[in-house]
């Protein structure tokens, strides 16, 4: 099974604030990476797939990158709506798995 | 617009069963691969089940093999997670969601499945 880990687990910043996500695979995914935001009570909402491409209605502030183990989610200036809990995910193979997540919360 | 419903949870006793609907609507359900997605309470996500159009390929989480199982009815629109022998730990909102490619482009809001005494 291939274990993502997410870091920071917490990150505290104010709006307007720039957030830097990671996510790192324990074996190569490729670019077979996703990133999703998860509100309490929501849906979870698809932001990025293939590493590095946004969503469709994904603002443009929302941007990723990497290959191979080592993937970022970056905000770029945060919104208020943006204080949310964010999954990677890989799909390598059929035994997809996420990471635990990193809470985005207003410091 | 796309709309994934799921119904279907409640409480049910350890060794029980239980099954999950999900309705969808908005987009050709036959088209895509659909899975079972679920989240412990104050825990992440962890994939439990995927079945891929007309249910030719069927995949589940080491955690429920053997334990649930997948169907789909493209007929009516729906899928579906039939849960036997219930454990503690199975204790989660289900989320069912629509693949594309590698990842889920739609959700629906999920449905919380308590295992309990």
């Amino acid at each position: 099974e291939i274990v993502l880990t997410q870091s920071p687990a917490t990150l505290s910043l104010s709006p307007g604030e720039r957030a830097t996500l990671s996510c790192r695979a324990s074996q190569s995914v490729n670019t077979y990476i996703a990133w999703y935001q998860h509100k309490a009570g929501q849906a979870p909402r698809l932001l990025i797939y293939d590493a590095s491409n946004r969503a469709t209605g994904v603002p443009a502030r929302f941007s990723g990158g990497g290959s191979g183990t080592d993937f970022t989610l970056t905000i770029s200036s945060l919104e208020p709506e943006d204080f949310a809990v964010y999954y990677c995910q890989q799909r390598l193979t059929w035994l997809l798995t996420f990471g635990g997540g990193t809470r985005v919360e207003i410091k | 617009e796309v709309h994934l419903v799921e119904s279907g949870g409640g409480l049910v006793q350890p060794g029980g069963s239980l099954r999950l609907s999900c309705s969808a609507s908005g987009f050709t359900f036959s088209d895509y691969n659909m899975h079972w997605v679920r989240q412990a309470p104050r825990g992440g996500l962890e994939f439990v089940s995927a079945i891929t159009t007309y249910g030719r390929e069927i995949y589940y989480g080491d955690s429920v093999r053997g334990r649930f199982t997948i169907s789909r009815d493209d007929s009516k629109n729906t899928l579906y997670l039939q849960m036997s022998s219930l454990r503690a730990e199975d204790t989660a909102v289900y989320f069912c969601a629509k693949a594309k490619g590698r990842s889920y482009d739609y959700w629906g809001q999920g449905t919380l499945v308590t295992v309990s005494s």
